[in-house]
C-alpha cells in the first residue's frame, strides 16, 4: 500500500505570501497525484490532477509540480479564501486504489 | 452539470449495516466508462477512500474495509449505493460520494456535500 506523507502539518502565513506544500509517496505514483482544498463544513474540491493540471475553474495562482515520489502544491500569493486544509491523493494503477495524505492546514498568521 | 447528493440514516447501531445512497443528476449513472466512489472523513480527521465501482462492474475497495464494503448501481433511480457491514464506533464519519473523473486521472470531482453517520446504540 502506498503511503502519502504531507508536510508541514500546519503552515502559518499572511495573505499575499507564497505557500509551498509537500506530498511524498512511499513509492512511485508516476504522476497520478491530485490535490484538494477543503474548507470547514464543506466537501473537498479538486484543485490539481495528474500532478500539474489545474481543474476547471481553479485560479492560476494554484500550481502543482513533481513526479515519482515528490510533489508540491504552490499557491503563489495567498488570498483570504485560500486558508483551508489541503490534501494530496494518489491512484495506483493496478489494482486501482486511492490513498489520501493526512492533510496540511494553511492558517492565517 | 453533474451533481451528487448523499442520503441515508444518520444513526446506525453497532454490528448493523450502514446503507447510503448517492443520487446523481446531470448524467446517467450508467453512462459510458463510468466510475463512482465513496470517501469518508471521521470527525476532525482526514479523508479515507472506501471504494470505487467501475463501468466494468468491478468494485475496488480499501484493503482495510474490503470484506465489509458493497457498492452497486440502481439505474432506475440514477443512484449508486454503499453498504458497510458490521459497523462499529470507528465507522462514525461524514460519508461523501464522488466521481472519479476519467479525464482527470480518476481524481474525484465533483463531490456530494457529505452526510454524517454516527454509529451508536
Amino acid at each position: 500500500e502506498i503511503v502519502l506523507t504531507q508536510s508541514p502539518a500546519t503552515l502559518s502565513l499572511s495573505p499575499g505570501e507564497r505557500a509551498t506544500l509537500s506530498c511524498r509517496a512511499s513509492q512511485s505514483v508516476i504522476d497520478y497525484l491530485a490535490w484538494y482544498q477543503q474548507k470547514p463544513g464543506q466537501a473537498p474540491r479538486l484543485l490539481i490532477y495528474d500532478a500539474s493540471n489545474r481543474a476547471t475553474g481553479i485560479p492560476a495562482r494554484f500550481s502543482g509540480s513533481g513526479s515519482g515520489t515528490d510533489f508540491t502544491l504552490t499557491i503563489s500569493s495567498l488570498e483570504p479564501e485560500d486558508f483551508a486544509v489541503y490534501y494530496c491523493q494518489q491512484r495506483s494503477n493496478w489494482p486501482p486504489t486511492w490513498t489520501f495524505g493526512q492533510g496540511t492546514k494553511v492558517e492565517i498568521k | 452539470q453533474l451533481q451528487l447528493q448523499e442520503s441515508g440514516p444518520g444513526l446506525v447501531k453497532p454490528s448493523e449495516t450502514l446503507s447510503l445512497f448517492c443520487t446523481v443528476s446531470g448524467v446517467s449513472v450508467s453512462s459510458s466508462q463510468y466510475y463512482w466512489g465513496w470517501i469518508r472523513q471521521p470527525p476532525g480527521r482526514g479523508l479515507e477512500w472506501i471504494g470505487t465501482l467501475s463501468y466494468t462492474g468491478s468494485t475496488y475497495s480499501n484493503p482495510s474495509l474490503e470484506s465489509r464494503v458493497t457498492i452497486s448501481v440502481d439505474t432506475s433511480k440514477n443512484q449508486f449505493s454503499l453498504k458497510l457491514s458490521s459497523v462499529t464506533a470507528a465507522d462514525t464519519a461524514v460519508y461523501y460520494c464522488a466521481r472519479p473523473l476519467p479525464v482527470a486521472g480518476l481524481a474525484f470531482a465533483p463531490w456530494g456535500q457529505g452526510t454524517l453517520v454516527t454509529v451508536s446504540s
